[in-house]
């Protein structure tokens, strides 16, 4: 079956410490966004990436990090610098290219920050 | 004014019944999702649509590009239908611009 997988699905860390999310997807697709949402408000973009070893930043990139080795990873770090990292991360691919493409959500990982 | 507004934030029905969801928004190009946020946090898309109307089901989406405007219906709802429904026009090619979601509950 194609599709996204994040993991975990809930992760718990202490103050001060950097984590790394996972996300993988096997549809082949060229370009993959991270996002975070907060209670009442939409999702935020965070990364993308359009094309494997290049990523671009989102709108609240700050204390964030990506790497885009393979096509089919895109994992992102919450490092310390990040003020209020307790959230739920999700991770979306979507074909890529010129034209707007359909994007494919992971199921989320709820990361809260103790 | 938040650039994607939807309505309503909050709705309930009757199994059974014909429910409408709007969406407006102030910036965006030519397309839009219509996504669906089931309670354990996962986002199914509904649909992408540019132009006229798609059907999937029992979910009809409609969009108007000129007026800036986006409907999502869902016939007979059922109980599964519960969900947070999220619309969110494309700002670019590479963007999406999401709104805080319309919460559906259908009770028995």
């Amino acid at each position: 079956d194609g599709g996204i997988t994040q993991s975990p699905k809930y992760l718990f860390r202490k103050e001060g410490q950097n984590v790394t999310l996972s996300c993988e997807q096997n549809l082949n697709h060229d370009a993959m966004y991270w996002y975070r949402q907060d209670p009442g408000q939409g999702l935020r973009l965070i990364y993308y990436s359009q094309i494997v070893n290049d990523f671009q930043k989102g709108d609240i990139a700050e204390g964030y990090s990506v790497s885009r080795e393979k096509k089919e990873s895109f994992p992102l770090t919450v490092t310390s610098a990040q003020k209020n990292p307790t959230a739920f991360y999700l991770c979306a691919s979507s074909s890529g290219g010129r034209a707007m493409n359909e994007q494919f959500f992971g199921p989320g990982t709820r990361l809260t920050v103790l | 004014k938040n650039e994607v507004e939807q309505s309503p934030q909050n709705l309930t029905a009757q199994e059974g019944e014909f429910i409408t969801i709007n969406c407006s928004y102030s910036v965006g190009i030519s397309a839009l999702h219509w996504l669906q946020q089931h309670p354990g946090g996962g986002i199914v898309s509904l649909f992408m649509l540019s132009s006229g109307k798609k059907k999937h089901g029992r979910l009809i989406a409609t969009i108007n590009i000129q007026e800036k405007h986006s409907s999502l219906h869902i016939t007979a709802s059922h109980p599964r239908d519960s969900a947070v429904y999220i619309c969110a026009p494309f700002y670019n090619t590479d963007k999406l611009i999401f709104g805080t979601g319309t919460r559906l509950q259908v009770f028995p």
